[in-house]
């Protein structure tokens, strides 16, 4: 059974440039949640979504972030335009609503020169 | 402000002795509680959880502790082994959302 599937695993970009983070769940979960971990602030929920619609979006950073998921089986992070500050792994988790666990993937690290 | 708090950043042990990582939280609305293990280049994985209507919950070698009165959770891995050696992070649930402690780097010595 696959687990949750993250590209691109790396990414280097230039400031200001538009990034996009692509994720998919592991099939049958219905609650879908991105990460963002840093040296200085650990792993911080950023925004999660039930039933592909998003609940709570209070830990995005700001308007250069969004984030989408069209169907039960992708979303996408896009930070655009992007600054060195974002330099961070970004993970996304899946889970079943009614349960606690969640389920990472690998995680995206980004750099921003 | 730290919701949950893991005060050592590292634990170094000794293979086939207990490894104890503890965890500090102050909301007292949080009623799940999960550890995580962290190796490099991956993803947390979830190692084990525990309701907030108990106070033990054991799995194989690992095992949670719980004290609500204290707000503090312990999480035992004995006996310890070199592949335990990672990052371990505590996290609190609130309804669907996790708040992470920042991590505890264990290193079991063979």
């Amino acid at each position: 059974d696959a687990g949750v599937i993250q590209s691109p695993r790396h990414e280097v970009t230039e400031m200001g440039q538009e990034v996009t983070l692509r994720c998919k769940p592991i099939s049958g979960h219905n609650s879908l949640f991105w990460y963002r971990q840093t040296m200085m602030r650990g792993l911080e929920l950023l925004i999660y979504f039930n039933n592909n619609v998003p609940i709570d979006d209070s830990g995005m950073p700001e308007d250069r972030f969004s984030a989408k998921m069209p169907n039960a089986s992708f979303s996408t992070l896009k930070i655009q335009p992007s600054e060195p500050r974002d330099s961070a792994v970004y993970f996304c988790a899946s889970s079943l609503e009614e349960l606690h666990e969640q389920y990472f993937g690998p995680g995206t690290r980004l750099t921003v020169t | 402000d730290q919701q949950v708090k893991q005060n050592s950043p590292s634990l170094s042990v000794q293979e086939g002795r207990i490894s104890i990582l503890n965890c500090d939280y102050t909301n007292s609305m949080f009623d799940y509680f999960l550890w995580y293990k962290k190796y490099p280049a991956e993803g947390p994985t979830f190692l084990i959880s525990i309701s907030s209507i108990k106070d033990k919950n054991e799995d194989g070698r690992f095992t949670v502790f719980l004290n609500k009165s204290a707000k503090h959770l312990s999480l035992h891995i004995v006996p310890s082994q070199p592949g335990d050696s990672a990052v371990y992070f505590c996290a609190a649930s609130q309804g669907n959302k996790l708040v992470f402690g920042a991590g505890t780097i264990l290193r079991v010595k063979s």
